[in-house]
Parts: structure tokens; sequence; C-alpha cells
């Protein structure tokens, strides 16, 4: 069971270049959620989709776009990266019926922008 | 405003000392409430769930709800214990989603 996969892992940006981070959950999961974690920020949400064809925002959802393509992947989509983009962004997932037992998350992608 | 803070961004102890890793929340109702822990350059993985009870590599945490608060416990601390905690309610209610707190870097020295 792979559980929550990233991709990619490490990515270096140019200002205003695009770009999509990946997630994939082989959980049959329904929730899935992107965090970003800043140091002495913690992790806030950008968005998440609480299930398949369902998407919402989160805390910080500007300059930011997911799509729920099915029910194993949830991309985000960064259309003009800007320096303030830098962070760690996490994926997680979470099973229907299961809210007593949290997220799984994904390993990270760490992402700068120049 | 639905919050949680965790008041000490670093916390120092040292190997075998008792640890208190606090948390308050500031939420209607009756929140779910979780500690996550992530080790050195590692994913994020579920700590404890308030709902259970549980002790999980000898931590423990009461939910106070007269005090709004959630604190993690360890009577006798190791060094690979040493990690970033966050505090965890959830703040969407039916439409689940964790708001996380700013964290707390604990290190256990030898």
């Amino acid at each position: 069971n792979a559980g929550v996969t990233q991709t990619p892992k490490f990515q270096v940006l140019k200002t205003g270049q695009s770009m999509t981070l990946q997630c994939a959950q082989d959980m049959n999961h329904n929730s899935m959620y992107w965090y970003r974690q800043d140091p002495g920020m913690g992790l806030r949400l950008i968005y998440y989709s609480a299930s398949e064809g369902t998407t919402d925002k989160g805390e910080v959802p500007n300059g930011y776009n997911v799509s729920r393509l099915n029910k194993r992947e949830f991309s985000l989509r960064l259309e003009s990266a800007a320096p303030s983009q830098t962070s760690v962004y996490f994926c997680a997932s979470l099973e229907a019926g299961a809210r007593n037992y949290g997220y799984t998350f994904g390993s990270g992608t760490r992402l700068t922008v120049v | 405003a639905q919050r949680v803070t965790q008041p000490e961004k670093l916390l120092s102890v040292f190997k075998g000392a008792p640890v208190e890793l606090k948390c308050n929340y500031s939420y209607s109702g009756s929140p779910e409430l979780f500690w996550y822990v992530q080790y050195s350059r590692q994913r994020l993985q579920l700590l404890l769930r308030h709902i259970s009870r549980e002790s999980i590599k000898g931590f423990t945490a009461d939910l106070n709800k007269g005090e709004t608060s959630f604190h993690l416990k360890k009577p006798f601390a190791q060094e690979e214990d040493s990690a970033m905690y966050y505090c965890a309610p959830n703040s969407g209610g039916s439409n689940y989603k964790l708001t996380f707190g700013k964290g707390t870097l604990l290190t256990v020295n030898p």
C-alpha cells in the first residue's frame, strides 16, 4: 500500500511560471486536502475536496486552483508562481466514516519560487 | 472566531524529564481533537485522538472542556521524541477539515 503519493518531491520555479502538484491515494478515501507548511505558521489549508466532484476553498486559496480528477487524484495548480508561494505542500486524505482516525499525509513537495 | 493555540514555539527538556506540550482551542460544541507529530524531514503522522483516550509512545492527552485545553504529556521524555508537534481540532464540523496550530518543536537533550 503506497498510501498518499505526492509528486514531485522538490521543485524550483521562476516567478511567473506555472506548475501542477500531483497527489494520489490508493486507500479509496473520499476526502482529500492540500495544506502548505511555513515556518512559524504551522499548516494552513489551501483547498479541500469532501468527495469526488466537489472542491472548496480553505484558509489560503489565493493563487491556487485544484482539480479532483477522480476519487484517487487531487491536483494543486499554481498558475503564476510567486516567491510568497515558496513552501512545503502536503496532501492528505481521509476515509469517510473514519473521522476519528484523522488524516493520512503524503511526504510533501518542497517548492521554491525564485 | 474558532482558533487553536500552541503557546510554545520551542520546548527543550532533558532525557527522562516530564514534558507537556500545551494546546488551547476556542471552538463551539464538542470538537474532535488530534495531536500530529512530524519527525525530521518526514511526513506528518497521527499521534493521538482525544476520542480514543489512548497512550501512544508513552504520550497521553486529556480533553479539558472547562479549560478548553488538550495538552500532550509524557512522564519521561526520550531523545527520539524530538520532533514538531501539532495540535489539530476539526474545524469543519460535519464537513471535516483539520485546523492546525502553529506547532511546538520539542528537543530532548541527552
